[in-house]
């Protein structure tokens, strides 16, 4: 399978410290996306970053990627409460790239 | 500008009773997926379509099916309610193949 896997599975901060996540994946890649989810509702779309590219910015996101290691990295600065949830890498096949597969995803909790 | 919408947003079947869930998009968008998310399982893709018309299987198929008669819509059956299919089910839409997903806010099933 393709599914990338996040690690750790479950992350505790304080507010104002970084968040570190990884995903790692086993098979080739075209792209790869991080995704939030806030419980109870659907995922949101934070960074797509293409396997040409090493790393990618969003205001206090920052996505790198190796493809030589197989993996990918979601750094949140300065973590705010409302940062608190589920994030989740996706990966897409690189035979067939219309479709994503997801981990289980890492929860952060970030305390006030 | 409503982006995905889910009907129903919760639905409680017997067993062996059948359903259909409804995903309706008004972003023009040619790609719409159906997920199910179950704890600790992270997405699993059940089907997908590229466009109106198209359908195509995604990794856990089995007891589905799908339609896409217009682009702005695609519903998932389930003709024969079981327990294994309790889930959260989530439909997602792209404008093109390389783009990150837009979800919808979830349809929470129970079988019993």
């Amino acid at each position: 399978s393709q599914q990338g896997e996040e690690d750790p599975q479950a992350l505790s901060i304080q507010e104002g410290e970084n968040a570190t996540m990884n995903c790692s994946y086993k098979t080739s890649i075209n792209n790869l996306q991080w995704y939030r989810q806030n419980s109870g509702r659907g995922l949101v779309h934070l960074i797509l970053i293409r396997s040409n590219e090493r790393e990618k910015h969003s205001g206090r996101l920052r996505v790198t990627l190796d493809t030589s290691k197989k993996s990918s990295s979601l750094l949140i600065t300065a973590s705010r409460a409302a940062d608190t949830a589920s994030y989740f890498c996706a990966t897409s096949d690189g035979y067939n790239f219309n479709k994503f597969y997801f981990g289980s995803g890492t929860k952060l909790n970030v305390k006030p | 500008n409503a982006g995905v919408t889910q009907t129903p947003k919760f639905r409680v079947l017997k067993t062996g009773q059948s359903m259909t869930l409804l995903c309706a998009q008004d972003m023009n968008h040619e790609y719409m997926y159906w997920y199910r998310q179950d704890p600790g399982m992270g997405l699993r893709l059940i089907h997908y379509s590229v466009g109106e018309g198209t359908t195509a299987k995604g990794e856990v198929p089995d007891g589905y099916n799908v339609s896409r008669l217009k682009k702005q819509n695609f519903l998932l059956g389930l003709e024969s309610a079981a327990p294994s299919q309790t889930s959260v089910y989530f439909c997602a839409t792209s404008k093109d193949r390389f783009s990150g997903y837009t979800f919808g806010s979830g349809t929470r099933l129970t079988v019993v």
